[in-house]
């Protein structure tokens, strides 16, 4: 079956850096672009950046362009996300989740990951 | 602009049924939308992507009880029977062909 699994949250002062990672499996990794969506506490859900199927295009929120950088290994079928220049609003749980195929609808969800920006 | 819109709660009976609402902004009518359910301190899950014309492929081990409609720019999820376990968030979303996502606000379902 599809699983993703997060990992690299924690709690980070402002201005500094976070990576983290998302752990595929039970699918043809290499043929489904991923995304990245992002919640804040108590809100709703923000989508945060995608990486195509073969990594060939990337697009980000505009809340975040210039500062995260999405990427993807299709050897060890994970996918990053390098935050920079962390701020306060920030602070979310992280989840990746699987594009349809066929440039379609999320579907597949990971758990999430809890990244704190605080001094 | 691409806007999806949900109201912020709704509430309905143990048993009961109940419609949710996702509307599109003006001139975005023809978008398909997907639903997912967020239960308590869980992630999301996939519940259907539904089309314009009503039509909808459900997600893996979706019950029956769970189903889509469309009508112009609105997008609904009917559930029915409502069991204790189907209190959750329930989010839409849309999407550009290999591009963005877009999110509705979300509606918190109580189960009375």
């Amino acid at each position: 079956q599809v699983q993703l699994v997060e990992s690299g949250g924690g709690v980070v002062q402002p201005g500094r850096s976070l990576r983290l990672s998302c752990a595929a499996s039970g699918f043809s990794f290499r043929h489904f672009g991923m995304h990245w969506v992002r919640q804040a506490p108590g809100k709703g859900l923000e989508w945060v950046a995608l990486i195509w199927y073969d990594g060939a295009k990337k697009y980000y929120a505009d809340s975040v362009r210039g500062r995260f950088t999405i990427s993807r290994d299709s050897s060890t079928r994970t996918v990053y996300l390098e935050m920079n220049s962390l701020r306060a609003e920030d602070t979310a749980v992280y989840y990746c989740a699987r594009e349809g195929s066929g440039y379609d609808s999320v579907d597949y969800w990971g758990q999430g990951t809890l990244v704190t920006v605080s001094s | 602009q691409l806007v999806l819109t949900q109201p912020p709660s709704a509430s309905a009976s143990l048993g009961a049924s109940v419609k949710l609402t996702c509307t599109l902004s003006s001139g975005h009518s023809s978008y398909a939308i997907a639903w997912h359910q967020q239960r308590p301190d869980k992630g999301p899950r996939f519940l259907m992507k539904l089309n314009s014309d009503g039509s909808h492929n459900k997600g893996d081990g979706i019950p029956d009880r769970f189903s889509g409609s469309s009508s112009g720019a609105a997008r609904y999820l009917t559930i029915s029977s409502l069991q204790s376990e189907d209190e959750a968030d329930y989010h839409c979303h849309t999407w550009g062909s290999g591009t963005y996502l877009v999110f509705g606000g979300g509606t918190k379902l109580t189960v009375l």
